[in-house]
């Protein structure tokens, strides 16, 4: 079946650095979204890449859907404390209608 | 605030016991899912229906079963409980059915603990 994989599974940032977690899929997608769950709170839609090598900003997020549609990446700037969370991409296969969650990268910072 | 309300929001019962958990989607949304989320796990899809009908299936056990009324609420029931079974039930809703062009909006969730 189907699979989503994201890494790291954890990511320790400093305040202010960059980091970048990527989620890559067996298969090919027909579209993807990333979610962010704070601690103690649910997922919420961040946002949906469809095209082929699209990059969309959100800010200080920058989120990359590959060439191929297999992959994806999710790069934070200047990382602040309020980034802390877990970080989901999910995907559709393509000609599919269910949609898979990657097992998530755990983002703390450090300040 | 989502718009997705989850009954109860926690929910502590012996292993055995059979319980039910709620959702009513946001406005307008036809679509509903439930996900299991284990301590620090990723989210597993359980069940997906639209407008009253199952959609699509995932890692649900024999154990639990769902449903969608004609008022589009959601039940999710699970009997038999295992101590396995504890973990925070999510339910999301979304507006389509196939869930292209269609964010998933979470509920806050209904904690379940099994002693």
């Amino acid at each position: 079946g189907q699979q989503v994989m994201q890494i790291p599974q954890y990511q320790h940032v400093q305040e202010g650095e960059d980091f970048t977690t990527y989620c890559n899929s067996s298969t090919t997608l027909s579209n993807i979204q990333w979610y962010k769950q704070r601690p103690g709170g649910h997922p919420v839609f961040l946002i949906q890449l469809v095209k082929s090598g699209e990059v969309k900003k959100q800010k200080r997020l920058t989120f990359q859907f590959g060439e191929a549609k297999k992959n994806s990446s999710l790069h934070i700037t200047a990382t602040q404390t309020t980034d802390v969370g877990t970080y989901f991409c999910a995907g559709i296969k393509a000609a599919g209608n269910k949609l898979t969650f990657g097992g998530g990268t755990r983002v703390l910072v450090k300040p | 605030d989502s718009g997705v309300t989850q009954t109860p929001k926690h929910l502590i019962t012996a292993t055995g016991q059979r319980v039910t958990l709620r959702c009513s989607p946001r406005s307008g949304d036809l679509s509903v899912y439930w996900y299991q989320q284990s301590l620090d796990q990723g989210l597993q899809f359980l069940i997906q229906y639209y407008n009253g009908e199952e959609r699509a299936k995932g890692n649900i056990l024999e154990r639990f079963s769902a449903q969608q009324f004609p008022d589009l609420h959601s039940e999710l029931n699970l009997s038999s409980l295992e101590l396995g079974d504890s973990a925070l039930y999510f339910c999301a809703s979304s507006v389509g059915g196939r869930g292209r062009g269609s964010p998933l909006h979470f509920g806050n969730g209904t904690r379940l603990t099994v002693t």
